[in-house]
């Protein structure tokens, strides 16, 4: 199993949109409808941002979003704010119990 | 407000067993839909899982690390612990207990984690 394939930073300036992609394979990413996103600042711990490719936890601004098509799996960030510098980390169900995580992306607000 | 308290070694020599346990308050693992795991996450680098397990016994772990890790759960004391045998400096990480949702039948895919524990750092050096 290798890891989900995100890019290493996306950066944007702040009420600008940007969208972080999450590419795994048919065994993962495009086999199940099973996709999550979190959120990490520095020094703090990981929180989720997003459930089954689409679905928002309460209490997570609608400014974030997300969906998938095929192997790819897509986090948007709408509106940027200064407090969404962080990174993001999507992550697969991948078969039998287990999952995958993708690399990580650094979010810059400009 | 279900909490995850991980206690661990905090130093460990390479090629020993590096012990970690999870206590589990305001909700119970007996019973509960969930499974129990770990992810660790090594200094400046990103998330990894390590592995999981469900009040029945079921479990499942990283491919990668299956042939160190045990992983069991003690619902007399909620408690949910992790065995990672013959430790390298690679495996200085941060490791945080988690739970993972949902897991109701044979036929459940459980795939997202919330809440998370604080994390405990585990330094491997001699």
């Amino acid at each position: 199993q290798s890891a989900l394939t995100q890019p290493r930073s996306v950066s944007g300036s702040p009420g600008q949109s940007v969208t972080i992609s999450c590419t795994g394979t048919s065994s993962d990413v495009g086999g199940y409808v099973y996709v999550s996103w979190y959120q990490q600042h520095p020094g703090k711990v990981p929180r989720l941002l997003i459930y089954d490719v689409r679905l928002r936890p309460s209490g997570v601004p609608d400014r974030f979003s997300a969906s998938k098509s095929g192997d790819t799996a897509s986090l948007t960030i709408s509106g940027l704010q200064a407090e969404d510098e962080a990174d993001y980390y999507c992550c697969s169900y991948a078969g039998s119990y287990s999952v995958l995580f993708g690399g990580g992306t650094k979010v810059t607000v400009l | 407000q279900l909490r995850m308290q991980e206690s661990g070694p905090g130093l460990v020599k390479p090629s020993e067993t590096l012990s970690l346990t999870c206590s589990v308050s305001g909700g119970s693992i007996s019973g509960s839909p969930h499974f129990w795991d770990l992810i660790r996450q090594p200094p400046g680098k990103g998330l990894e899982w390590i592995g999981g397990v469900h009040f029945s016994g079921t479990s499942s772990s990283n491919p990668s690390l299956k042939s160190r890790i045990t992983m069991s759960v003690d619902t007399s004391k909620n408690q949910f612990s992790l065995n990672l045998t013959s430790v390298t400096a690679a495996d200085t990480a941060v490791y945080y207990c988690v739970r993972r949702c949902c897991f109701f039948d044979s036929g459940s895919y459980p795939n997202w984690f919330d809440p998370w524990g604080q994390g405990t750092l585990v330094t491997v050096s001699s």
